[in-house]
């Protein structure tokens, strides 16, 4: 089965940059997107499309893909960015959709 | 903008069945593909499976550990997608999600972008 592979968490300072990484063979031909998921919230999405980012979600979010890997990067790492953040994308054939196991952002 | 809100959520035993609800909205004149997530509890997000939209072809797909067992419906005329849950396991204890799947090649840059609901809770218990 298809699966999407994420680092398991990344801890910054704030005001740094943090970049968490998705890594899936079927990148190349298929989107990803990335949420932001709070303790006790409904995950929120904060790039689709690769790197369109959605009204309201702050511009220090970014996304790029390039390969088998897309990348969602916080420049600026602010506190309120902890948090939980998953990728997104579909098999080769857009048939079964695929999250990474998620990437815990520490921001201290 | 698009609004889903989940219902039907609730404690049911093993081996039981359970259909959850989500009313949607927002979609304007086109209709959206629709899709469902789970997390259990402590764990990541799981793809359950989606349906397309009719014009698409209604076709259905799903998750492994769920395939056979669980079944995704919409009802176009009143925007309301079902999630019919068969032979319940431990292990399909979570909050269960409905969201709009995006379609890749669609025009209309509001069903290309994701939304989600706020989740309904279902517990599965021997």
């Amino acid at each position: 089965s298809y699966e999407l592979t994420q680092p398991p968490s990344v801890s910054v300072s704030p005001g740094q940059t943090a970049r968490i990484t998705c890594s899936g063979d079927a990148l190349p031909k298929q989107y990803a997107y990335w949420y932001q998921q709070k303790s006790g919230q409904a995950p929120v999405l904060v790039i689709y499309e690769d790197k369109k980012r959605p009204s309201g979600i702050p511009d220090r979010f970014s996304g790029s893909s390039s390969g088998t890997m897309a990348t969602l990067t916080i420049t600026g790492a602010q506190v309120e960015d902890e948090g939980d953040y998953y990728c997104y994308s579909t098999d080769s054939g857009g048939d079964l959709g695929v999250f990474g196991a998620g990437t815990q952002v520490t921001v201290l | 903008e698009m609004y889903m809100e989940e219902s039907g959520g609730g404690l049911v035993q093993t081996g039981g069945s359970l259909t959850l609800s989500c009313a949607f909205s927002g979609h304007n004149f086109k209709k959206p593909w629709m899709s469902w997530v789970r997390q259990a509890p402590g764990k990541g997000l799981e793809w359950v499976g989606r349906i397309k939209r009719k014009s698409d072809g209604g076709t259905t797909d799903y998750a492994a550990p769920v395939k056979g067992r669980f079944t995704i419906s919409r009802d176009d005329s009143s925007d309301i997608l079902f999630l019919q849950m068969n032979s319940l396991k431990t292990e399909d204890t979570g909050m269960y999600y409905c969201a709009t799947d995006p379609i890749p090649t669609e025009e209309w840059e509001s069903l290309r972008r994701p939304s989600w609901g706020q989740g309904t809770l279902v517990t599965v218990s021997s």
